[in-house]
């Protein structure tokens, strides 16, 4: 099971918004409503932000959102703030093995 | 409040064995599948196994099958990993994480981690 691709970077200034992709296959993102998004500070336990696409877990800040459309996901980050700094992974329930996780896009605040 | 902390990690020599412990509280351990993720130096997130609240279905990534061994123990509400003929390539941090449904399918994302234990394999 290959890893899911996302870009290795996104960047924004404050205020901004940005969008992070996650293009898996028909076989992951493409037929299961199971995606979700992580972020993750180095050296921190990592923290769920999404799941099931486009549902935020309480606590999480609304202006992070997910969707899906065909085979690749979306994370938008709206009002872009220098807390957001970090890595992000999307993650998919895949027929072949269960999970898959992309291969991460890390965020630099400008 | 709701905590999972990972131990037994360090430094092996290649083809040696380790198990990894995950111990739960705060929440009803017996009631969640379970899993462990791990990530190597500079690399991104790496599923490793998924285990299902009660024990009796288990699954692996590829890079892991018919060498590691996830169960559980509900009873002392802990998660194991048990590693064999490790390699290079399982030097990373191991974390935990616990699936986000209650008796869900193991498949709903990870809701709760902990803070991971360091496995290295160097001769």
């Amino acid at each position: 099971q290959s890893a899911l691709t996302q870009p290795a970077s996104v960047s924004g200034s404050p205020g901004q918004s940005i969008t992070i992709s996650c293009t898996g296959t028909s076989s992951d993102v493409g037929d299961y409503k199971y995606v979700s998004w992580y972020q993750h500070h180095p050296g921190k336990a990592p923290k769920l932000m999404i799941y099931e696409v486009s549902n935020r877990p309480s606590g999480v800040s609304n202006r992070f959102s997910g969707s899906k459309s065909g085979n690749t996901a979306s994370l938008t980050i709206s009002g872009l703030q220098a807390e957001d700094e970090a890595d992000y992974y999307c993650s998919s329930y895949t027929s072949s093995s269960l999970y898959v996780f992309g291969t991460g896009s890390k965020v630099t605040v400008l | 409040q709701v905590q999972l902390v990972e131990s037994g990690g360090g430094v092996v020599q290649p083809g040696r064995s380790l198990r990894l412990s995950c111990a739960a509280s705060g929440f009803t351990f017996s009631a969640y599948a379970m899993h462990w993720v791990r990530q190597a130096p500079g690399k991104g997130l790496e599923w490793v196994a998924t285990i299902s609240y009660e024990g009796g279905n288990k699954y692996y990534a590829d890079s892991v099958e018919g060498r590691f061994t996830i169960s559980r123990d509900n009873s002392k509400n802990t998660l194991y990993l048990q590693m064999n003929s490790l390699g290079g390539e399982d030097t990373a941090v191991y974390y935990c994480a616990r699936d986000r449904s209650y008796y869900g399918s193991g498949r709903n994302g990870m809701d709760v981690w902990g803070q991971g234990t360091t496995v290295t394999v160097s001769s």
